[in-house]
């Protein structure tokens, strides 16, 4: 295990459903991200949080709201989404933002289906 | 425009067989470039980190290489065993005023008994 959990591991919604993400890590990292990983392209970078302030937000629609109440824990917040955001979502953490040689550390990420 | 390009695509060699995973990087200015190891259902997990300065590492089976002039690396994986099976994801770090990381679409390798 990579000290990053997220639940749930499967998500099926309709596109007026409302749901969240959860992520937490266990290493005592101070950065925490949300990728989108969509079949053969590569992972997109949605958010990063560091110390629990959002640093990054890469021109993401706002159907997607995160959250990072302390830097143990993130939330991604979903609502009315499209069936092209149906993609495997991944959570990381890192000891640091921005550091050079950062290595991040990933959840098994949540497969979401759009319907 | 930094970028990341791998090939191939996918690949499926035979167990036991020695396998080249390669990554073509256009990424300015260049701070170090890692390997990851994606299972199915899994995240990706980091293998190897290479810097400007270094040529070659090992991680057991697997070998990175990096020719920071031609802006080429590759994960040589010997000995292929099943559980190697996964996709193979190159990601470049670039460093000047603030630290970005680019992913490349990955490799995905399928290794039949």
């Amino acid at each position: 295990e990579t000290g990053v959990t997220q639940t749930p591991r499967h998500l099926v919604m309709g596109m007026t459903n409302k749901k969240s993400l959860k992520c937490e890590q266990h290493l005592g990292h101070n950065a925490m991200y949300w990728y989108k990983q969509s079949a053969k392209k590569p992972l997109e970078l949605m958010f990063v949080y560091s110390l629990e302030e959002r640093v990054e937000n890469n021109s993401v629609p706002s159907r997607f709201s995160p959250e990072c109440p302390n830097s143990s824990h993130l939330f991604l917040y979903l609502h009315t989404l499209q069936p092209e955001d149906s993609a495997l979502y991944l959570c990381a953490s890192s000891t640091s933002w921005g550091g050079r040689n950062e290595k991040l550390f990933f959840g098994s990420g949540t497969q979401l289906s759009v319907l | 425009k930094n970028q990341v390009e791998q090939s191939p695509q996918s690949l499926i060699i035979l167990e036991g067989k020695n396998c080249t995973l390669q990554c073509n990087y256009t990424v300015s200015p260049f701070s170090n470039l890692r390997w990851y190891k994606q299972d199915t259902g899994r995240g990706p997990v980091s293998l190897t980190i290479m810097t400007f300065s270094e040529n070659t590492k090992s991680n057991g089976r697997y070998t990175a290489t990096l020719d920071a002039d031609t802006k080429q690396s590759s994960l040589h994986i010997t000995a292929s065993q099943l559980s190697d099976s996964a996709s193979y994801i190159c990601v470049v770090r670039a460093y000047s005023s603030a630290s970005k990381i680019i992913f490349g679409s990955g490799t995905r390798l399928s290794i039949r008994p």
